[in-house]
């Protein structure tokens, strides 16, 4: 199994509406943290949550993390056309500084 | 808003070739990373960097592979003999502080690797 797995793979949702994605990872972690990226482009950090906490919020992001269920989610709320792009999360183990990137969310806003 | 950049944006290399990709990381971070993105993969940590020294590294920074903070500014990963699995954007990032990166790391907007 892979550290850091997103669902959905992809999300089409009409401009205005919530996207919620989410992200499962298999051993604990020190933080986790999204990403954004554009196509053919970098990434773009979002938000990090540290393992202690249970929610975050930024502008029209919210991130929530479970450590029990081994999870997080990503909302975010009121989209807009410039929010398409895919969403990564990664996780940052104890003992360690690299970051273990997830297979990725596609999201597209229709507008 | 200071950014991490990378030079060039795209090399094409035939295969057995040296490559070095380049990358300037924000002026006051201490910690550096290399990262790789196969077409159509997830995103892999290759190798981090601290005080001139690497810090730790995958399974995929092999010998053919170093790293180098040949002055102040910038921070180079060399490939040096290029096979065709080579080809990937690779993303530098750097850091303010690390060592168990509780803080986030920003990234460069890549140089894609193309190997013929």
């Amino acid at each position: 199994s892979q550290q850091g797995e997103e669902d959905p793979q992809a999300l089409s949702i009409q401009e205005g509406e919530n996207a919620t994605m989410n992200c499962s990872y298999k051993t604990s972690i020190n933080n986790l943290q999204w990403y954004r990226q554009n196509s053919g482009r970098g990434l773009v950090h979002l938000i990090l949550i540290r393992s202690n906490e249970r929610e975050k919020h930024s502008g029209r992001l919210r991130v929530t993390l479970d450590t029990s269920k081994k999870s997080s989610s990503l909302l975010i709320t009121a989209s807009r056309a410039a929010d398409t792009a895919s969403y990564f999360c990664a996780t940052v183990i104890r003992g360690n500084e690299k970051l273990t990137f997830g297979t990725g969310t596609r999201l597209t806003i229709i507008p | 808003e200071p950014e991490v950049t990378q030079t060039p944006s795209h090399q094409v290399t035939q295969m057995g070739q040296e490559v070095i990709l380049r990358c300037v990381p924000i002026s006051n971070h201490l910690y550096f990373y290399w990262y790789r993105q196969i077409l159509g993969q997830k995103v892999e940590f290759l190798v981090s960097f601290y005080n001139n020294e690497i810090s730790e590294k995958s399974e995929i920074f092999d010998d053919q592979f170093s790293v180098e903070r040949p002055d102040g500014s910038n921070f180079t990963l060399k490939i040096r003999s290029t096979k065709l699995e080579d080809s990937a954007m690779y993303f530098c990032a750097s850091s303010v502080r690390g060592g168990r990166s509780t803080y986030e790391q920003y990234f460069g907007p890549g140089t894609r690797l193309t190997v013929t």
